[in-house]
């Protein structure tokens, strides 16, 4: 069964620091990797994706990284501002998949305090 | 201007009752979804349409009928509604159905069944 597991669940710090979101998948074949931030409240907004050939892909203070190899994936926020307190999710997609049947992980919530 | 529109924001009903939920996309996309993201924030596929036709249909109670009279809208009508029919719906839609296509994401529907 195809997986994506998310960690950690939630996330706090402090404004102005950075922080490493995890995100592993059993998604075989494999045909991309996305990240969306979700705010509260609103719907999940496309931050970055990346393909198997792609290793880093960058979105303003979002970095997000891929190792096709190990199933593995991160999202690096830089410099936090109290507006990246949100959820993030990993939504990886089979090769032969359709974007609907795309496995959501189950997401990390990040609170960044003043 | 709102690329992918929901009606209502919020629905309060009391179970039995039948009830509607509205989705409009002016992106020009072929592929529309609906998603339940339930209380613990986990968000799950329900249906895919591309073109008007259902492509994804996620094991979903059959009280759930999705309606799509053009690409450009997905209707959800939920019949004899129960008290776990209570989540935030989210209506999507992609430029096509292949894996790689960025899904966008309305506001989201916050369903309370009382």
């Amino acid at each position: 069964k195809n997986q994506v597991e998310q960690s950690p669940q939630s996330l706090i710090i402090l404004e102005g620091k950075n922080c490493t979101l995890q995100c592993n998948y059993t998604v075989s074949p494999f045909s991309n990797l996305r990240w969306y931030k979700q705010d509260t409240g609103r719907g999940p907004v496309s931050l970055t994706i990346m393909t198997f050939s792609e290793n880093t892909k960058s979105n303003g203070r979002y970095t997000a990284t891929l190792d096709a190899d190990t199933k593995q994936s991160s999202l690096h926020i830089t410099a936090s501002q109290l507006s990246d307190s949100a959820s993030y999710i990993c939504v990886v997609s089979g090769l032969l998949g359709v974007s609907g049947k795309s496995t959501f992980g189950d997401g990390t919530t990040l609170t960044v305090k003043p | 201007d709102t690329a992918v529109s929901q009606t209502p924001k919020y629905l309060v009903t009391q179970m039995g009752n039948d009830k509607s939920i509205k989705c409009e996309q002016n992106l020009g996309h072929d592929t529309m979804y609906w998603y339940k993201q339930d209380s613990k924030k986990f968000l799950k596929i329900m249906f895919s349409y591309n073109n008007k036709e259902l492509i994804i249909n996620e094991t979903v109670p059959n009280r759930f009928s999705p309606k799509s009279p053009d690409k450009a809208h997905l209707n959800l009508h939920i019949n004899s509604l129960e008290l776990g029919d209570s989540a935030v719906y989210f209506c999507a839609s992609s430029l096509t159905q292949g894996a790689g296509n960025i899904q966008y994401f309305g506001a989201g529907t916050r369903l309370s069944v009382l």
